[in-house]
C-alpha cells in the first residue's frame, strides 16, 4: 500500500533557529500534500494544503512566513518552521493524496520541541 | 464547509465489551467519511472509510461503521474490545477533492 515517510520523527531546536520537516511519498506520486499540527491531547488542525508546483494554501490564522511549505516534486513536500519559538512546539503530521479522489496516507509525525 | 463532531472525548469499556464511538457530520454535499486510530507519538492509521455504495463499512481489527444519512452519523463499533484497542480515535470528513477535517478525537480506554 501507499507509504508516506516523514522525517525527522523528533527534533529539538533552540529558539530563533529554523527547522525543516520532510514528507515523502515512497511508492506513489502525491499531487496534493497536507500539513497538520496537533497539540497534546487535541485533534489535528490543518495548517496548509500544497499542490505540486504551486504555492501552498494556508488556513486562516497560520502565518505563511513562519511556516514555509514547499512542494517542488510529486514525491516531496517540506515544512520549514522559521525562527522557532517555544510555542511552536507541537506534533506535526503530513498527509499525501495520490490523485483527486484518491486515498489519504499519513506520515508518522514529527515531534518538535523548541527550547 | 464540512465538519465532524465526536461525542465523548473519553470512552471506557471493559475488555470483551462492545465499543461504540460516536461521530456526526455536517456537510452540504455527500461526504467521504473516515475513522483513524492514533497511538501515542505516532501518525494516523486508517481503520475504515465510506465513500459511496454500501453504507455498512468493515475495517481492520474488527471495526465497522455505518453511514446513516438520515442521522448524519458515522458511528464506529467493535463487538468485543481488546486491550490493544486502547488509543485515540478520530473521525474525519472530506468532500472528495478537499482537505480532510478531523473531529476532536475520542480516547478509548479498555479495562481488564
Amino acid at each position: 500500500g501507499a507509504v508516506v515517510s516523514q522525517h525527522p520523527s523528533w527534533v529539538i531546536c533552540k529558539s530563533g533557529t529554523s527547522v525543516k520537516i520532510e514528507c515523502r511519498s515512497l511508492d506513489f506520486q502525491a499531487t496534493t500534500m497536507f500539513w497538520y499540527r496537533q497539540f497534546p491531547k487535541q485533534s489535528l488542525m490543518l495548517m496548509a494544503t500544497s499542490n505540486e508546483g504551486s504555492k501552498a494554501t494556508y488556513e486562516q490564522g497560520v502565518e505563511k512566513d513562519k511556516f514555509l511549505i514547499n512542494h517542488a516534486s510529486l514525491t516531496l513536500s517540506t515544512l520549514t518552521v522559521t525562527s522557532a519559538h517555544p510555542e511552536d512546539s507541537s506534533f506535526y503530521i503530513c498527509s499525501a493524496r495520490e490523485r483527486t479522489g484518491g486515498g489519504y496516507t499519513f506520515g508518522s509525525g514529527t515531534r518538535l520541541t523548541v527550547v | 464547509a464540512q465538519s465532524v463532531t465526536q461525542l465523548g472525548s473519553h470512552v471506557s469499556v471493559s475488555e470483551g465489551a462492545l465499543v461504540l464511538l460516536r461521530c456526526n457530520y455536517s456537510s452540504s454535499v455527500p461526504p467521504y467519511l473516515f475513522w483513524y486510530v492514533q497511538y501515542p507519538n505516532q501518525g494516523l492509521q486508517l481503520l475504515l472509510k465510506y465513500t459511496t455504495g454500501a453504507t455498512l463499512v468493515k475495517g481492520i481489527n474488527g471495526f465497522e461503521a455505518e453511514f446513516k444519512k438520515s442521522e448524519t452519523s458515522f458511528h464506529l463499533t467493535k463487538p468485543s474490545a481488546h486491550m490493544s484497542d486502547a488509543a485515540e480515535y478520530f473521525c474525519a470528513v472530506t468532500l472528495g477533492n478537499n482537505d480532510m477535517r478531523f473531529g476532536a478525537g475520542t480516547r478509548l480506554t479498555v479495562k481488564p
